[in-house]
């Protein structure tokens, strides 16, 4: 079972669309970090979120974290080649020495 | 600069010939954690060190070992390979776990793709 359920799973758009990208759980979390991953690279952290409602934006990306800290959203908008990728979800919980957990993953494709 | 280095970049073996994937890192992290990643999915958490403490994840096949000498390098052996563990590895590092924000944000290298013939 996964914890953190992305969705779309894939999705291919042309350039200059918007579109978003979910994370959903039915767990909380005390933060909540999402990364891209290009092909053949490693994922790279772009935002991690901590208060419930927080919205944080990186250029033509905006970040939420939702109210109950158990869901995040991630918009692109006018959307380019370049955002193309694997873009996950992961978070972190309060209790223990515990490693993140990883969403199921986004892969998105911007045709130009 | 590269903080977190996989090596090799692409790596092939046989079927049942025992391979070992290298990482290290300059950030002086207390954690390094282990990725098997298949195309188009997710990594998979396969275990990570805390200093020297050593936590497998409940579903990693014992095919799949880890060491950690010191501080600085992790070693992922698989001891003997199958077709189904071809595949990007993935090497991660952070400074903490669940102790601050900005502590388990997570360094990935660039991953190791295992070929097995």
């Amino acid at each position: 079972t996964q914890l953190l359920e992305q969705s779309p799973q894939f999705l291919s758009i042309q350039e200059g669309e918007n579109l978003t990208v979910y994370c959903n759980s039915s767990s909380v979390f005390s933060s909540l970090q999402w990364y891209r991953q290009e092909p053949g690279e490693g994922p790279v952290l772009l935002v991690t979120v901590v208060t419930g409602g927080e919205v944080k934006k990186l250029k033509r990306l905006t970040f939420q974290f939702g109210d109950a800290r158990k869901d995040s959203s991630l918009h692109i908008t006018a959307a380019q080649p370049g955002d193309t990728g694997l873009y996950l979800c992961a978070g972190s919980m309060d209790t223990g020495r515990r490693a993140l957990t990883f969403g199921s993953g986004t892969r998105l494709q911007v045709q130009p | 600069d590269a903080m977190v280095i996989q090596n090799p970049r692409y790596q092939v073996t046989q079927f049942g010939k025992p391979v070992t994937l290298s990482c290290s890192q300059t950030l002086n992290h207390n954690v390094m954690y282990w990725y098997q990643q298949k195309s188009s999915q997710a990594p998979k958490l396969l275990f990570h060190y805390y200093d020297k403490d050593f936590n497998n994840e409940a579903d990693t096949p014992d095919n799949f070992q880890s060491r950690r000498p010191n501080t600085s390098f992790c070693f992922l052996d698989i001891r003997s390979p199958g077709l189904g563990d071809a595949a990007m590895y993935l090497c991660a590092t952070s400074r903490g776990l669940a102790e601050g924000v900005a502590k388990n944000i997570q360094y990935f290298g660039a991953g190791t793709r295992l070929s097995v013939l």
